[in-house]
């Protein structure tokens, strides 16, 4: 079974600054997609950014980009000039590409923007 | 279209009433998924339809009872609930992997549920 781990509960950091998040996982699998989700306390779960594993050039939307280390099976979240918007939970999650679709969820890690 | 409507998005409801929960999607997505969210907790799957067919029940309590009845629509029949299952339900719905233009999920912004 796949298991996700973020170890950081909490952050904050300033407005405009850079804060990168940390996500590792555990598969056993070669091929799989991995995730960042974004929930405001609106509690939409927004998909950030998605990276397949046999891509290995990393991921970017915008400020958002990832460093993702597949030998390590480390997946972080890089948040550049960040806003007062960018304020929630993420959530990083691993889906397989056989069999199921099931979604696997990190335990989160509440992200606060200080102005 | 781009969203996953979910209805209600609030609701109370007695441990002995009879309630459902509506999901549907215009994306073409042909699977489809129940999380159950509890506060300041990642989404845990409950059920999971792929083709209008249960693929997956995350060994859910009876008192909970999906229903696909077409490829845009999910339900989620509630009977005889408990205090404990009041939480956040999450729909989500995605194009399945290896297909075109798979985006990942998309979710709804949930219905939030007490038992009371």
């Amino acid at each position: 079974a796949q298991t996700v781990t973020q170890s950081q509960p909490e952050m904050s950091v300033q407005e405009a600054e850079t804060v990168t998040l940390s996500c590792t996982y555990d598969t056993s699998e070669n091929n799989y997609y991995l995730f960042w989700y974004k929930q405001p306390p609106s509690r939409q779960m927004i998909l950030v950014i998605r990276q397949e594993a046999y891509k290995q050039q990393n991921a970017t939307e915008n400020r958002f980009s990832v460093n993702f280390q597949k030998a390590a099976k480390s997946f972080s979240l890089k948040i550049s000039d960040s806003q007062l918007g960018d304020t929630a939970m993420y959530f990083c999650a691993f889906a397989s590409t056989f069999g199921n679709e099931k979604l696997t969820f990190g335990t989160g890690t509440r992200l606060t923007i200080i102005p | 279209d781009t969203e996953v409507t979910q209805t209600p998005k609030h609701l109370v409801m007695g441990m002995t009433n009879k309630k459902s929960l509506k999901c549907e999607q215009h994306m073409g997505h042909r699977a489809m998924y129940w999380y159950k969210q509890k506060a300041k907790k990642p989404p845990e799957l409950m059920f999971v339809y792929s083709y209008e067919k249960l693929s997956i029940n995350e060994s859910v309590p009876s008192r909970f009872s999906p229903e696909c009845p077409n490829s845009s629509l999910l339900n989620l029949h509630l009977h005889a609930l408990q205090p404990e299952d009041s939480a956040l339900y999450l729909c989500a719905s995605s194009q399945l992997f290896g297909t075109p233009r798979d985006s990942g999920y998309t979710f709804g912004s949930g219905t939030r549920l007490t038992v009371v």
